[in-house]
């Protein structure tokens, strides 16, 4: 079973930021945080991943809570092409397996 | 383009029928992973090998086999197809560890069972 909760959907209007929130109250110490997000079919992307450091990248930015319970994506200015199913994942690095839950609906709006 | 490939990107056969999904790894990648997304629905992990070995299984049906052969390509093979079983399955590589992006998804397999 996944280990993250998400709101089921969200909305954002176009050029705003985006803050995705995900709780992962049971995390361990040495499970990483991984954000991915499914644009409508396609593969699952990957965003960011962090361990216990706010993170940043040319997509977004993951803040992560002192107590690593839970954690916030960050899409700094929406767009409309960031629709998407965005699912917050904890796991151990690879090789091990990604277990995906439900994740949030990011729907962006002109 | 990902790096990792799966063919075919469509597939349309009939109940009973025998199907065999194929996934290209990206390059130095040594897991497969296998995962079933039916329509609405979340993504399902099935099945994981490991530099040609199976490595963890999750839902994965008894009609439903993989192998990954010693060039670290993986094939899915579902047997005895159901109307059920239509889906879209994708393949997923990671390294042997991870620094940086770590688990890539290909573009998928959409079967259809009629």
């Amino acid at each position: 079973d996944a280990k993250t909760t998400q709101p089921t959907s969200m909305d954002c209007a176009e050029g705003r930021a985006a803050n995705l929130p995900c709780n992962h109250s049971t995390i361990s110490g040495n499970e990483y945080v991984y954000w991915y997000r499914q644009i409508h079919s396609q593969g699952p992307q990957y965003i960011i991943h962090g361990l216990k450091n706010n993170e940043t990248n040319e997509m977004a930015s993951l803040i992560i809570t002192e107590d690593r319970k839970s954690s916030t994506l960050i899409l700094p200015h929406a767009t409309l092409r960031d629709t998407a199913v965005y699912y917050c994942i904890v796991n151990i690095m690879s090789p091990d397996k990604l277990i995906f839950g439900t994740g949030t609906r990011l729907q962006v709006f002109p | 383009d990902s790096g990792v490939t799966q063919t075919p990107k469509h597939l349309i056969t009939a109940t009973g029928q025998r199907v065999t999904l194929r996934c290209s790894p990206r390059s130095g990648d040594l897991s497969v992973y296998w995962y079933q997304q039916s329509l609405d629905q979340g993504l399902q992990f099935l099945i994981q090998y490991y530099n040609g070995e199976e490595r963890a299984k999750g839902n994965i049906l008894e009609r439903f086999s993989a192998q990954q052969f010693p060039d670290l390509h993986s094939e899915l093979n579902l047997s005895s197809l159901e109307l059920g079983d239509s889906a879209l399955y994708f393949c997923a590589s990671s390294p042997r560890t991870v620094m940086g992006v770590g688990y890539t998804f290909g573009s998928g397999t959409r079967l259809t069972v009629v």
